[in-house]
């Protein structure tokens, strides 16, 4: 099955740009790269997904190198409401099954 | 804003008693997934389904675990007998059709406890 490594946490201060990056190797040539994030008591909740290059949206941008054995999560400008745990998402090559990664707890400090 | 809907939201049982769990998924959406979280280890894929049939369900012990899509809006999670090793929060996911994408919707999950 894909692996995916993800550090187990990070803290940051508001108004500051965060970088959360998961390593993943053996995933599905033709899949997206999703990443989500979850509070507490709630399911996760999807924020961005891309294939290659930069993705961005008005939340995040996504950053996929031309191997696609990594992707880096960045948040511009965190706020307090940040603080959650973010997971990447990826496919495994093999089954096509979709395989969340360790997580990333986000504490994100006034 | 269309959602995931689970029930029940908390379950407390006694080992050795049947579980169900039930989802009604985003109307339209053809995948379904159940994915099992626990702190030890994550969110863990249980069973998925497209276009109602079952794809693959090797993520659950088959003796005591069965998933199945009775109808469009309804998939359950059964297991039979409960295990304390069971407790966990259950959570049912959809996503829309299109190619590659991974775009899930969850539910809000299913806490289970089982004594």
């Amino acid at each position: 099955l894909a692996k995916t490594t993800q550090p187990i946490s990070m803290d940051s201060y508001e108004g500051q740009e965060v970088n959360i990056t998961c390593s993943h190797n053996n995933i599905a040539t033709n899949d997206y790269i999703t990443w989500y994030q979850q509070f507490p008591s709630q399911g996760p909740r999807f924020i961005i997904q891309g294939y290659k290059t930069k993705v961005t949206n008005e939340v995040a941008s996504l950053f996929i190198p031309a191997d696609r054995k990594s992707s880096t999560l960045s948040l511009p400008r965190v706020s307090l409401s940040d603080t959650a745990v973010y997971y990447c998402l990826v496919g495994d090559r093999g089954t096509d099954k979709l395989i969340f990664g360790t997580g990333t707890r986000l504490q994100v400090f006034p | 804003d269309a959602r995931v809907t689970q029930t029940p939201r908390h379950k407390v049982t006694e080992m050795g008693q049947e579980v169900t769990m039930r989802c009604q998924p985003i109307l339209g959406h053809n995948t379904v997934f159940w994915y099992r979280q626990t702190m030890m280890q994550g969110l863990e894929l249980l069973a998925y389904f497209r276009n109602r049939a079952p794809l693959d369900d090797s993520g659950m012990p088959k003796d005591r675990f069965s998933a199945e899509m009775p109808d469009a809006t309804l998939a359950t999670l059964k297991i039979q007998p409960s295990e304390p090793r069971d407790s966990a929060v259950y959570f049912c996911a959809s996503g829309s059709p299109g190619s590659w994408s991974n775009v899930l919707t969850f539910g809000a999950g299913s806490r289970l406890t089982v004594l």
